[in-house]
C-alpha cells in the first residue's frame, strides 16, 4: 500500500528558481493538504483542497501556488524560491466530508527543500 | 499567542519510565483531539484520537482531554527505545471548512535503554 507519495524527497534550489512538488495518494481521498514543518513551529498549513478542481488558502499561503487537476494528485508550486522557504514539506490526505471532522489525515514522508 | 501550545522538549527518559506529554489550547470550539507520532525523516502517523472530553486507552498509551482546562495529555507507560520520536498534538473544531487541523510544535522524546 503506497498511501501518500511525495516527490522529490530532496531538492536544493537557488534563490529565484521555480519548482513543483508532487503529492499522489491512492486512497481515493477527497481532501488533500500541504504543510511546511520548521523547527519550533510545528506543522503549518499552506494550502488545501476539498476536492478535484478546488483549492483554498491555509495559514501560510504566500509565495506558493497549488493545483488539484486530478483527485489523486495535489501539486505545490514555488514560482520564485526564497531562502525563507527552506523547510520540510509534507502532504496529507483525508477521506470524508465536513461532517467527518474525526477522520485522520494520512501523511507522506516529506520533501526536504533547501534554497540557497 | 498560538492556538495550541506544546513544550518542544527535548525530553529524555530511561527505558520503562512513564512519559507525560501535554498541550494547551485557547479555542473552545475544538472538539477533536489527536496525537501524531513522527519518527526522524518520516511523516506524522496518527497514534491516538479522542472526541470531546475523557480518556482513551490503547495498549501502553492513554490520551486524556480536559476541556474545562483546555488541556490534553498523552501518557506512555513502560516506555521503550522504539518510542523515541517527536509527538505532535493536533486539534480541530466540528464542521470546520476543509477538516483543517491545528498542530502543536511537537515534543521530541528520547527513551534511553
Amino acid at each position: 500500500n503506497a498511501g501518500v507519495t511525495q516527490t522529490p524527497k530532496f531538492r536544493v534550489l537557488k534563490t529565484g528558481q521555480s519548482m513543483t512538488l508532487l503529492c499522489a495518494q491512492d486512497m481515493n481521498h477527497e481532501y488533500m493538504y500541504w504543510y511546511r514543518q520548521d523547527p519550533g513551529m510545528g506543522l503549518r498549513l499552506i494550502h488545501y483542497s476539498v476536492g478535484e478542481g478546488t483549492t483554498a488558502k491555509g495559514e501560510v499561503p504566500d509565495g506558493y501556488n497549488v493545483s488539484r487537476l486530478k483527485k489523486q494528485n495535489f501539486l505545490l508550486g514555488l514560482e520564485s524560491a526564497a531562502p525563507s522557504q527552506t523547510s520540510v514539506y509534507f502532504c496529507a490526505s483525508r477521506q470524508g466530508s465536513v461532517r467527518d471532522s474525526n477522520q485522520p489525515q494520512h501523511f507522506g514522508d516529506g520533501t526536504r527543500l533547501s534554497i540557497l | 499567542q498560538k492556538e495550541v501550545e506544546q513544550d518542544p522538549g527535548p525530553l529524555s527518559v530511561p527505558e520503562g519510565a512513564i512519559v507525560s506529554l501535554n498541550c494547551t489550547y485557547s479555542n473552545s470550539a475544538f472538539q477533536y483531539f489527536m496525537w501524531y507520532r513522527q519518527y526522524s525523516r518520516k511523516g506524522p502517523e496518527l497514534l491516538m484520537y479522542t472526541y470531546s472530553s475523557g480518556n482513551k486507552e490503547d495498549g501502553r498509551f492513554t490520551a486524556q482531554v480536559d476541556k474545562s482546562s483546555k488541556y490534553i495529555s498523552l501518557f506512555i507507560r513502560d516506555s521503550q527505545p522504539s518510542d523515541s520520536a517527536t509527538y505532535l498534538c493536533a486539534m480541530s473544531a466540528v464542521g470546520n471548512q476543509g477538516g483543517k487541523l491545528i498542530f502543536g510544535q511537537g515534543t521530541e522524546l528520547s527513551v534511553k535503554p
